[in-house]
Order: C-alpha cells, then structure tokens, then sequence
C-alpha cells in the first residue's frame, strides 16, 4: 500500500529554533517523487520541493533543508533559524506515477516570537 | 498574474442545492485536478483530467461530476449538496501528471460549508 505518515501533528518551538518535521512513506515502486508543501493561515498550497526516488542528494535552500533517506524510507524538513512566518501546516506527499498525490496527514508548526 | 484561480473563495449553501466551483489554469498545462481538504486537514485526490479526458475518478459520490470544457478549465459540479460536502476544495495543475514534473500549482482553494 501506498502511504505517507507525519507523526508530528503539532510542533510548537520558539523563534530563532530549528526544528524537523519528520515524513515517512511506504511504497513497493522502485520510482516515485517526494513533495513537500506548505499550507499558511490564508490557506493556499505553496510548493516548496520535490524529489525523486533515484536523487538522495540533501537539498538546502535558505533557511530549508531536506533529507531524503531511501534505507529508512523518510524524507524529513528541516527548517533552521525559525520565524514567526513559518508557522503553517506543512504537507509531506508521494506520487508513484500514477498521476495522483497521496499526502500524509499534516504538520502544524507553531513559531512563537 | 494568478497560475490557478477558483471561483469562488467561499461558498455558503443550503443543504439540497446545486453548486459550481469554477478553475481557471494560464499555464499551458496539460493535466487538472480536484483535490478535497477535510475538517481534520486530509487533503485527498477526487478527480484528474489530462486534456479534457477524465483520467482518475476517485471514490467519489455521484453528485459530484467535474466538467472540463477545455484543458484550461476544471470545473466542479456538485449535485443536492449534503453537510458531510462542507470542506475546502482545491484544483491543482501540472504539466504531464504527477510524476514527471517539477511541482504542481495549486489554486488558493475554495471553503464550502453547507447548512
């Protein structure tokens, strides 16, 4: 079965923390694509990376970073430094090629000032 | 210049009617979705349309029936709108299907609640 699970539902840290938002999917394919998204308090989805199977190479943009880890089938987000403007909930998803995204739960991560 | 725009951002109805929500994507894209948020958050695939031909058809009640008129245009029909329908529907667009693009765009979503 095809699955993504966010164990986290609420983080809460204080600014200027790093934090991880853990992400760990199930899948049988061999090829498949990781994404991450962003949901703010106005509610839109906000693209923020995606992966494919075959690219475990870390990723860093700005304060974000990701870590994908085939053997233990995670792809965790770490966002450094916090602000009070990364507070949103953020989506993990998996696409296996079958042209629909199977996201996981959610994470809601509150910065406090 | 908006990618993807639904109309409207919020829609109140009464139990029993019939609804629309509009998508517009301007960028060039082939293929379209509907998406349904819950009250808990779960976002979760209803319908995907590549160049008008309807692709997946999740385990959606039949009330609710998407219309794309052409590759631009998602639109989302639903049919004797019950209380469970209240939630936030997104339509989202990609080049190709999931799979083979660099990221999906979705639209800022559309909050239904039915009363």
């Amino acid at each position: 079965a095809q699955k993504v699970t966010q164990a986290q539902t609420e983080i809460s840290v204080v600014e200027k923390e790093d934090v991880t938002l853990d992400c760990v999917y199930e899948t049988r394919d061999t090829t498949y694509y990781l994404f991450w998204y962003k949901q703010p308090p106005s509610g839109e989805l906000v693209f923020l990376i995606r992966r494919n199977s075959f690219d475990e190479q870390n990723e860093i943009s700005g304060r974000y970073s990701w870590n994908f880890q085939k053997s233990t089938s995670s792809f965790n987000f770490t966002i450094t430094a916090s602000q009070v403007v990364d507070s949103a909930v953020y989506f993990c998803a998996l696409n296996y090629n079958t042209g629909k995204l199977i996201f996981g739960q959610g994470t809601t991560l509150q910065v406090k000032p | 210049d908006t990618a993807v725009s639904q109309t409207p951002k919020y829609l109140v109805t009464q139990m029993g009617n019939d609804k629309s929500i509009k998508c517009e994507q301007n960028l060039g894209h082939d293929t379209m979705y509907w998406y349904k948020q819950d009250s808990k958050k779960f976002l979760k695939i209803m319908f995907s349309y590549n160049n008008k031909e309807l692709i997946i058809n999740e385990t959606v009640p039949n009330r609710f029936s998407p219309k794309s008129p052409d590759k631009a245009h998602l639109n989302l029909h639903i049919n004797s709108l019950e209380l469970g329908d209240s939630a936030v529907y997104f339509c989202a667009s990609s080049q190709g299907d999931f799979g083979a693009l660099t990221e999906a765009f979705f639209g800022q979503g559309t909050r239904l609640t039915v009363v």
